[in-house]
């Protein structure tokens, strides 16, 4: 079976803290795809970054970083330095490449107020 | 990144009628697009996925004749709901892959139909 779990349902932090979001897959699959969006409260999904399977090199973008680890199947996400914008639900999802499919499967998503 | 757009952006409708929602992928070819809908603080429920040139795979529980996808063309697909009804109501979004280069195996998403029956 695939699943994702997102455990944090909710997350408030003050301005200019450090947040980490945390997302745990399954699967069997060997190759796979893992992805971060963000849905600002306007319902735009806005992808943030995909990782595949085989490259477990942690990522740094501005603010942003992305912590993947097999050994405990999990695809962690941090902001550094949050900032009011940063409020959002964050969506951590999982493909494998079975079949030709498509498919993304979800978690139920993390809502992170940042308040000023 | 791929740029996908979605039309309308929010409709409000009359029980019993039927509402068509356009996805466009703007600068690159979908032989793929999927249909989601999301309820309010929920995550995201795929529908189906169109395939361009052929049926629509729809996800177990969802109407294929409540729900009419088509997809014609590499950067259109439509969807359109029939005989809507309140419980219709939903923020209804797409996505599309790019065929190749890298990027196909990310999803792109429209910004989204706000969908209001009556």
């Amino acid at each position: 079976a695939q699943k994702v779990t997102q455990a944090q349902t909710e997350i408030s932090v003050v301005e200019k803290e450090d947040v980490t979001l945390d997302c745990v897959y399954e699967t069997r699959d060997t190759t796979y795809y893992l992805f971060w969006y963000k849905q600002p409260p306007s319902g735009e999904l806005v992808f943030l970054i995909r990782r595949n399977s085989f490259d477990e090199q942690n990522e740094i973008s501005g603010r942003y970083s992305w912590n993947f680890q097999k050994s405990t199947s999990s695809f962690n996400f941090t902001i550094t330095a949050s900032q009011v914008v940063d409020s959002a639900v964050y969506f951590c999802a999982l493909r494998t490449n079975a079949g030709n499919n498509r498919k993304l499967i979800w978690g139920l998503g993390t809502s992170l107020a940042v308040n000023p | 990144g791929a740029v996908v757009s979605q039309h309308p952006s929010r409709v409000i409708c009359k029980s019993g009628t039927s509402v068509k929602i356009e996805c466009r992928s703007l600068d690159f070819q979908a032989t793929t697009m999927f249909w989601y809908r999301q309820f309010p603080k929920q995550s995201l429920m795929l529908m189906a996925t169109s395939n361009e040139g052929s049926k629509a795979t729809y996800e177990q529980g969802v109407e294929k004749d409540k729900f009419l996808i088509n997809h014609a063309s590499l950067t259109l697909s439509t969807l359109t709901v029939t005989s809507a009804h309140p419980e219709d109501s939903s923020f209804y979004i797409c996505s599309a892959n790019p065929p190749a280069g890298g990027i196909q195996e990310t999803q792109y998403f429209g910004p989204g139909t706000r969908l209001l029956v009556l």
